[in-house]
């Protein structure tokens, strides 16, 4: 099993243009999430999937999309990139909702000038 | 407001020594503790959960409800336990969606 994978590993955005994290999972998990990890803030919480079909908001969702078609896949979308979202974003998934350990991918490091 | 705090950024000891890194929380209910680990170049990993009450890798950690902490022992400090260490809380039976600490980045010297 591959687990929990994430493209690109690194990516240079300019203020205002878009794109899209990839995540993946091969361990059939129900629940997904995607955090941001900042200096001196630890990991926040920004967007959750509890299955196919269903996401929510976390901590910090605002300039963020998701959406859950499949139960592999979790793509998470900047719509418009601004210089605060400038970290290393990381995407996670466990057995269920009440699962007791995430697995998480090895993490995008994103930069908007 | 739901809360995780380590106040401490970066703990230096040297091999052999004890190590503690603190934790403590805000939460309203009963809530699962858990460490994470990220090594140098890997992936952030569960270290221990406090439902298991389990050593892993010579580390301990005892949830005290009193003083709302979460503590992580260990009595022997080695170069390889050097990475940054996570507190995350969750609500009961929602260990999909945690709350972090700032992270506590632990160095141990030869």
């Amino acid at each position: 099993n591959a687990g929990v994978t994430q493209t690109p590993k690194f990516q240079v955005l300019k203020t205002g243009q878009s794109m899209t994290l990839q995540c993946a999972q091969d361990m059939n998990h129900e629940y997904m999430s995607w955090y941001r990890q900042d200096p001196g803030m630890g990991l926040r919480l920004i967007h959750y999937s509890v299955g196919a079909g269903i996401t929510d908001q976390g901590e910090v969702p605002n300039g963020y999309n998701v959406s859950r078609s499949t139960t592999e896949d979790f793509p998470l979308r900047l719509l418009s990139a601004a210089p605060s979202q400038t970290s290393v974003y990381f995407c996670a998934s466990t057995k269920t909702a009440g699962g007791h350990e995430q697995y998480f991918g090895p993490g995008t490091r994103l930069t908007v000038t | 407001a739901q809360r995780v705090t380590q106040p401490e950024k970066l703990l230096s000891v040297f091999k052999g020594a004890p190590v503690e890194l603190k934790c403590n929380y805000s939460y309203s209910g009963s809530p699962e503790l858990f460490w994470y680990v990220q090594y140098s170049r890997q992936r952030l990993q569960l270290l221990l959960r406090h439902i298991s009450r389990e050593s892993i890798k010579g580390f301990t950690a005892d949830l005290n409800k009193g003083e709302t902490s979460f503590h992580l022992k260990k009595p022997f400090a080695q170069e390889e336990d050097s990475a940054m260490y996570y507190c995350a809380l969750s609500r009961y039976n929602q260990g999909g969606k945690l709350i972090f600490g700032q992270g506590t980045e632990l160095s141990v010297k030869p």
